[in-house]
């Protein structure tokens, strides 16, 4: 069975530079898998953050980044900011499906 | 502007089947490389891939529900409707629908609708 983990939650201060990573039971992270990244805020949807590894929407602040990184995707956010605390979740490419990671709480503090 | 919308029964009884309709406008479901996805998140949970159809029909679903899961579309009315079948209490969630596109090698889902909350309860 396919799992795709990231952690459950991290703690930044307002400033800080902090990655959330995104890892596949089923081996290294690669271009292939298109990680997508996304963001949520409660009681909101979803909104799209990085797509293919390391692309920003148009949408996107210039502080987040998407790599891959030790055989893990990455999403780093450079220079904090208060409203960047809520929920992070990475998309993964699976033989024709795709999976979702179980989301990382991120809190600004 | 691109937008995605839900809808559906707020409340359904366990074995029964639910059906959903993505309505969306700005973007055609004739367009290569353009699909639509459905995408469930139970109450405190995590976000579940569920199934997702392209425009040229190809229709793809989770592998954990693709017996339960039927996707179609209907690309003059811009819908996209997912039925369910056998509704259990634990597929209480929001449902929600989005935009996959292809563009040269790269991946992204983009456009996402607010969601619409199903209960399943008797």
């Amino acid at each position: 069975q396919t799992v795709v983990t990231q952690e459950p939650s991290l703690t930044v201060s307002p400033g800080g530079t902090v990655t959330l990573t995104c890892a596949s039971n089923t081996g290294a992270v690669t271009r292939g898998y298109y990680p997508n990244w996304f963001q949520q805020k409660p009681g909101q949807a979803p909104r799209a953050l990085i797509y293919s590894t390391s692309n920003k929407h148009s949408w996107t602040p210039a502080r987040f980044s998407g790599s891959l990184l030790g055989g893990k995707a990455a999403l780093t956010l450079s220079g904090v900011q208060p409203e960047d605390e809520g929920e992070y979740y990475c998309l993964l490419y699976y033989d024709y499906s795709w999976m979702f990671g179980g989301g990382t709480k991120l809190t600004v503090l | 502007q691109i937008t995605l919308k839900e809808s559906g029964p707020t409340l359904v009884k366990p074995t029964q089947t639910l059906t959903l309709t993505c309505s969306f406008s700005g973007f055609s479901l004739s367009t290569s490389g353009v699909a639509v996805a459905w995408i469930r998140q139970p109450p405190g949970k995590a976000l579940e891939w569920l199934a997702l159809i392209y425009w040229d029909d190809d229709k793809r679903y989770s592998p954990s529900l693709k017996s339960r899961l039927t996707i179609t579309k209907d690309t003059s009315k811009n819908q996209v409707v997912l039925t369910m079948t056998n509704m259990d209490p634990v597929d209480t969630a929001t449902y929600y629908c989005a935009r996959k596109y292809i563009v040269g090698t790269s991946v992204l889902f983009d456009y996402w609708g607010q969601g619409t909350l199903v209960t399943v309860s008797s």
